[in-house]
């Protein structure tokens, strides 16, 4: 079983729609949530950061976890063409060790 | 202000052939990564640089080397190219000694490796 899980997709919605996309973790020691939005022929770029349980809003991306459940989620509303990208979850605990999830491919056609 | 600057961007090798894929930095940072990305596979970390003059394996180090050169550079060199290591390989950097606190990575744009 891989640390972190997620569907690679492909997503494909229309603009204007709401996205929910999601990793699953093995680990409850994990403290430390991120997503990096890559674009193709990119490298990855920090989107959002969250620390334990809870939501955190910036614009149009929130970004939610649930450590009961070990579930993370990053939804985008109002989603544009220029969201069109591969989304990473990314998660660390109290050691040496940044785990990836293997991403999931976004297209929001107009 | 160029961020992780990686070279070359496009490589094709025979197998049995080595390289150096070059990676600088100029945000001063202190930790500097190499990663590649396969289908599926997610980002796999290779080596890491805590800092200047110290390095460690990461997940799959096997058929690499590394060379902290400076605090600004980091390489990654292939020593007998393997069709396996065919991958996007990926160089980052973070201000913060290691992964310490979930540091968020700055990377550059890759280096598409093709061994034949």
């Amino acid at each position: 079983q891989k640390e972190v899980e997620q569907d690679p997709g492909p997503l494909s919605v229309p603009e204007g729609a709401i996205v929910s996309l999601n990793c699953t973790y093995s680990n409850s020691a994990f403290q430390y949530f991120m997503w990096y939005r890559q674009y193709s022929r990119k490298g990855p770029e920090l989107l959002m950061y969250t620390y334990s349980s809870g939501n955190k809003e910036d614009g149009r991306f929130t970004a939610q976890v649930d450590k009961s459940s070990k579930y993370i989620s990053l939804f985008i509303r109002d989603s544009q063409p220029s969201d069109s990208a591969t989304y990473l979850c990314a998660i660390s605990g109290g050691y040496n060790k940044l785990i990836f999830g293997a991403g999931t491919r976004l297209a929001v056609h107009p | 202000n160029a961020g992780v600057t990686q070279t070359p961007k496009f490589q094709v090798l025979k197998t049995g052939q080595s390289m150096t894929l070059q990676c600088a930095q100029d945000m001063n940072h202190n930790s500097m990564y190499w990663y590649r990305q396969d289908p599926g596979m997610g980002l796999r970390l290779i080596y890491y640089s805590a800092s200047e003059g110290t390095t460690d394996k990461g997940e799959v180090p096997n058929g690499y080397n590394v060379s902290r050169l400076n605090k600004r550079e980091f390489s990654l060199r292939l020593e007998s190219a393997a069709p396996s290591q065919t991958s996007v390989y990926f160089c980052a950097s973070s201000e913060v000694r290691g992964f310490a606190a979930g540091s968020p990575l700055h990377f550059g744009n890759g280096t598409r490796l093709t061994v034949t």
